[in-house]
């Protein structure tokens, strides 16, 4: 199946700070997604992104599907305590009937 | 009231017996899935379904059974369950395009 690096495997921040992740595929996808997982619980949706060049914002987090289909990011900025948690990213290939995840990005905001 | 259900919460049972993890989603989605998540977190699809067809069956071995009795519910039937097992399983949902709605997890524990 379809392989997605996501980078960086974990970030260790101060409050305030601005953070970058991103996921790269040798692949193409026409859709690329970024969830939140808290601990002992599902992933949340975050941002979805749909066309190539798409940059979408969700209050302090902005996401951009990459011109080549085969890269997305995500910053959050002016991190506050309540961003701790793990992101992932996911790529759909062809339609929703597939769905792909990176391995993760663990986030720790030290107050 | 809750988008993605999946119960048990938490499943601790034997090596060698058979059990089974259930899923319901009120959002009208067609299309569903069943991802496992291991202990560094890592999500691999084992099997969607769209309108109670299945579409992806991610090389899960045939003692995992998934049902589909109609397009609100996908069930997973596990039988002779091994130590290798043990993760939490994530049931989701979702309708094209779009990303996926998650339920809480079942935390399977083999002994």
């Amino acid at each position: 199946g379809q392989q997605l690096n996501q980078s960086p495997q974990s970030m260790f921040i101060q409050e305030g700070e601005d953070v970058s992740m991103n996921c790269t595929s040798s692949s193409i996808f026409n859709t690329w997604l970024w969830y939140k997982q808290d601990p002992g619980e599902g992933p949340v949706l975050l941002i979805a992104l749909y066309k190539a060049g798409e940059l979408t914002s969700n209050g302090r987090l902005t996401a951009q599907f990459g011109i080549t289909r085969k890269d997305s990011f995500l910053n959050i900025s002016a991190s506050i305590p309540s961003d701790v948690g793990i992101y992932f990213c996911a790529g759909q290939p062809y339609n929703n009937n597939d769905m792909r995840f990176g391995a993760g990005t663990r986030l720790t905001v030290k107050p | 009231d809750t988008a993605v259900s999946q119960t048990p919460k938490y499943l601790v049972t034997q090596m060698g017996n058979d059990k089974s993890i259930k899923c319901e989603q009120n959002l009208g989605h067609d299309t569903m899935y069943w991802y496992k998540q291991d202990s560094k977190k890592f999500l691999k699809i084992m099997f969607s379904y769209n309108n109670k067809e299945l579409i992806i069956n991610e090389t899960v071995p045939n003692r995992f059974s998934p049902k589909s009795p109609d397009k609100a519910h996908l069930n997973l039937h596990i039988n002779s369950l091994e130590l290798g097992d043990s993760a939490v399983y994530f049931c989701a949902s979702s309708q094209d395009p779009g990303g996926a709605f998650f339920g809480q997890g079942t935390r399977l524990t083999v002994v």
